[in-house]
């Protein structure tokens, strides 16, 4: 069984600039989270979507994160502008619905110079 | 904000001995979750425990849950180099939304 896809794997920008990442589940799963790992920490859940529904994105930074999953399968991450704090390792998860196991993919380190 | 807080942040140890690192979290809880990451393997699911339930065994791994302190222990015997890793407790707090709340994990080495 194929895992939780993300690409890019690693991305370098300079602050205030834009950038976007993009997580591919595993086939069938219903729930997608999106985490944000600040180095020495824990992840931190930013957003999480039923189907193609927001369920709970109350620590997602709305003035400059967005998030979207069109169709209920892929799903995208928007940080526009970045800040130098953004600098993390960005985490998708899927589960096959809530309360269930969640999976994760191998991530996206994001630098801001 | 962090829910759980591990205990040692680090650990370091024998190979064949076992690991024991602790979790305390600050609210109720639905389960709590145990995941290890390292470099070459990224977050992995190790073993989830409801909050009705007291201990759970999986292989190598022994988890306790007390509620009523708000703790949990992951123990790990016969420890291998393989196990090097960071552990995290994460719990999630029922409902519909069920995302993960970490602690800021255990760094375990194990010495050959």
């Amino acid at each position: 069984e194929a895992g939780v896809a993300q690409s890019p794997r690693y991305k370098i920008i300079e602050k205030r600039q834009s950038v976007a990442f993009w997580c591919n589940p595993i086939s069938g799963h219903a729930t997608l989270y999106w985490y944000q790992q600040i180095l020495g920490q824990g992840p931190k859940l930013l957003i999480q979507f039923q189907n193609n529904g927001v369920v709970d994105d109350s620590q997602l930074p709305k003035d400059r994160f967005s998030a979207e999953r069109l169709k209920g399968v892929d799903s995208t991450l928007k940080i526009q502008p970045a800040k130098l704090e953004d600098s993390a390792v960005y985490l998708c998860a899927s589960s096959l619905s809530r309360g269930n196991e969640q999976f994760f993919g191998p991530g996206t380190r994001l630098t801001v110079l | 904000s962090q829910q759980g807080e591990e205990d040692p942040q680090a650990l370091s140890i024998q190979e064949g001995e076992n690991a024991t690192m602790n979790c305390s979290y600050k609210t109720s809880i639905n389960n709590l979750q145990w995941y290890r990451q390292n470099s070459g393997r990224g977050l992995v699911h190790l073993i989830l425990i409801r909050s009705n339930e007291r201990e759970k065994h999986s292989g190598r791994l022994r988890v306790t849950l007390d509620t009523s302190k708000k703790s949990s222990s992951l123990l790990i015997t016969a420890s291998r180099a393989a196990d090097t890793a960071s552990y995290f407790c994460a719990t999630t707090s029922g409902g519909g939304a069920d995302g993960l709340t970490f602690g800021k994990g255990t760094h375990l080495i194990i010495q050959p």
